[in-house]
């Protein structure tokens, strides 16, 4: 059974569209995350989220939009797509906000703009 | 701004060698810090962690060394196999950030035959 489960793995749309990434976890944790993981390989936390809460919101242009309908989903829409938005987006979870609990990602989306 | 690890190095290794990744980091703030593997078109999946009052953490295979006094990470793979071929991330997180992981740039380990 996969852990955290991401949907779709690729995404490739024109700029200007609106598009959304799904996120489930089947690990009962708390906290949920979306990472951004550029051409460099880079890796930067873009949001968090506890318990259907926001935690963290990593100076993120507002044109992307997660949502949080249950602690096991965290959804990510993202509003008139840009070239520069073309990355790896993952989702991870973890047991909570303590620090010491290892967060668990899922396999990406790759989201090409074309 | 605070940074972790430095570019994206490649470290070639032959099987059955002993691998040695290493990260710098620059928070004196950090109480944890994480070893992450990423195999190509996969996520970054948990090797280690450690946290700021040890100095060595041991796995299966895996050992991971903190230094704070100079801040610096490393990761010990012994006896190195193909399948550990893939970039290493270490992470850190800032004491009393909600969880926030702060990740470095990667180092490729390429296992040679």
């Amino acid at each position: 059974d996969t852990a955290v489960s991401q949907t779709p793995k690729y995404l490739v749309t024109q700029m200007g569209n609106d598009k959304s990434i799904k996120c489930e976890q089947n690990l009962g944790h708390d906290t949920m995350y979306w990472y951004k993981q550029d051409s460099k390989k880079f890796l930067k936390i873009m949001f968090s989220y506890n318990n259907k809460e926001l935690i963290i919101n990593e100076t993120v242009p507002n044109r992307f939009s997660p949502k949080s309908p249950d602690k096991a989903h965290l959804n990510l829409h993202i509003n008139s797509l840009e070239l520069g938005d073309s990355a790896v987006y993952f989702c991870a979870s973890s047991q909570d906000l303590t620090a010491g609990n290892p967060q668990h990602f899922g396999d990406g989306t790759r989201l090409s703009i074309l | 701004g605070e940074s972790v690890g430095l570019h994206l190095p490649t470290l070639s290794v032959q099987e059955g060698d002993n691998s040695i990744i290493n990260c710098a980091y620059s928070n004196s703030a950090s109480d944890y810090f994480i070893w992450y593997k990423q195999e190509s078109g996969k996520g970054p999946q948990f090797i280690i962690d450690i946290r700021s009052n040890m100095d060595k953490r041991q796995g299966q295979r895996v050992t991971v060394l903190l230094n704070k006094t100079v801040k610096h990470l490393s990761l010990q793979i012994a006896a190195t196999q193909p399948g550990d071929s893939a970039v290493y991330f270490c992470a850190e997180n800032e004491a009393g950030t909600a969880s926030k992981l702060t990740f470095g740039t990667g180092t490729r380990l390429q296992v040679t035959l």
